[in-house]
């Protein structure tokens, strides 16, 4: 079945800086990504997604990046904030159905001021 | 507009209690679905509906049971709950992507 697996439990930058969180998935069929952001204590919370017809899309500072030959996801912040700092998880649409999402370990991101 | 929300934000059961995780939205949304979060760990999916009197087993159903009588509400029941069931849970709805509830954070001892 479909895998998802983080490259970096945690990871620490400075404010101002862009922030790069990495994401591999195992099954070539997978059609649909989504990247959550989860605070402590709380729900996940949607940032973006993509489907794999194609290969980047941006939102407001937020920028994801698929790369099907590989299978690797990305998810690019820009100017990090300290309101950035959380919890983030990418999730692939495993088997066809929206009843199937897998999740990947998550990503610590810390902001230093 | 809440959104999805669900009841009781906290709670410790005894080995062999049963208890149900409530769940509401009112967005609408056919779709609804039951994860369980264990600490360091994504979201795992135990249960979901695609629509009202429709439920269909997630990666992990064991020790769980859910109905889907209404658009509105998707209850998960634990009959004998154990200890590896302490967990937090989150229910989601989607039209496209997944609204998450706040979460209920579960202790059995």
């Amino acid at each position: 079945g479909e895998s998802v697996g983080l490259h970096l439990p945690t990871l620490s930058v400075q404010e101002g800086d862009n922030s790069i969180i990495n994401c591999a998935y195992s099954n070539s069929a997978s059609d649909y990504f989504i990247w959550y952001k989860q605070e402590s204590g709380k729900g996940p919370q949607f940032i973006i997604d993509i489907r794999s017809n194609m290969d980047k899309r941006q939102g407001q500072r937020v920028t994801v990046l698929l790369n099907k030959t590989v299978k690797h996801l990305s998810l690019q912040i820009a100017a990090t904030q300290p309101g950035d700092s959380a919890v983030y998880f990418c999730a692939v649409l495993g088997g066809g159905s929206q009843g199937n999402l897998i999740f990947g370990k998550g990503t610590k991101l810390s902001v230093k001021p | 507009n809440a959104g999805v929300t669900q009841t009781p934000k906290f709670r410790i059961l005894k080995i062999g209690q049963s208890m149900t995780l409530q769940c509401t939205q009112d967005m609408n949304h056919n779709y609804m679905y039951w994860y369980r979060q264990d600490p360091g760990m994504g979201l795992k999916l135990i249960y979901y509906s695609v629509g009202a009197g429709i439920t269909d087993k997630g990666e992990v159903p064991n020790g769980y049971n859910v109905s889907r009588s209404t658009t509105e509400d998707f209850p998960l029941r634990l009959e004998l709950a154990a200890p590896s069931q302490t967990s937090v849970y989150f229910c989601a709805t989607s039209h496209h992507e997944q609204y998450f509830g706040p979460g209920t954070r579960l202790t059995v001892t």
